[in-house]
């Protein structure tokens, strides 16, 4: 079955910091790939998204690039905030059926001044 | 544009007792889905309904049901409480399973349940 595996965490990173969480995926076809933002105490936000290989999601400096060939989609930061601290999900949704996405287990990010 | 709004945002219930949680699905969506997030953990997918219909549904056992209506709002109601029931339950509402693929979904701030 589908299948998402994002990197342990907390990551633990000083301000100004660059980012980069992990983020592999099994699927069958061709699946859209998401990354969710979840601050405390709050339901999940789209951050972005990638349809096909080789795309490139982007948002409020966060990017993530669709790799077929190596399965992958992790997510990047060049420089990273106190307010961006807040647990990362990495989710697909496959073609084909319902389209039911899959979650990853989330990835918390800790941010210090 | 009228995000996804849940209801209630924290209930506590007992062990047996059975409870009913709320959604509203964003304005034009008409795919609904619920999730059951344990503390430290990812969504748990528990089932989804497209206009009316229940449409796919995860491991979980049938005193956890739903309805969907016709203004696409939907309820969750899970009977026979458990303790490991507890847990932040999530909506989210897509424009469509092509939505779904494309745009993906947009989630509601949740209800924490606490069974004691």
């Amino acid at each position: 079955g589908d299948s998402v595996t994002q990197m342990e965490g907390p990551v633990t990173l000083s301000e100004e910091a660059f980012l980069t969480i992990n983020c592999t995926y099994t699927a069958t076809g061709y699946p859209s790939l998401f990354w969710y933002v979840q601050y405390p105490g709050e339901g999940l936000q789209l951050l972005l998204k990638a349809t096909k290989a080789d795309d490139k999601g982007s948002n409020k400096g966060f990017e993530a690039t669709y790799r077929k060939e190596t399965t992958s989609f992790h997510l990047e930061k060049g420089s990273v905030q106190v307010s961006d601290s807040a647990v990362y999900f990495c989710a697909l949704t496959a073609s084909g059926g319902s389209y039911i996405p899959t979650f990853g287990r989330g990835t918390s990010l800790i941010v210090h001044p | 544009e009228t995000g996804v709004t849940q209801s209630p945002t924290h209930l506590i219930k007992t062990r047996g007792q059975q409870v009913t949680l709320r959604c509203s699905s964003q304005s034009g969506h008409n795919t609904v889905s619920w999730y059951q997030q344990a503390l430290g953990q990812g969504p748990q997918f528990i089932f989804q309904y497209y206009r009316e219909e229940e449409n796919g549904r995860g491991n979980f056992p049938p005193r956890f049901s739903g309805l969907q209506f016709p203004n696409y709002s939907s309820e969750l109601n899970v009977n026979a409480l458990e303790l490991d029931d507890s847990a932040l339950y999530l909506c989210a509402s897509s424009g469509g399973t092509g939505g779904a693929y494309s745009y993906g979904y947009t989630f509601g701030s949740g209800t924490r349940l606490t069974v004691v």
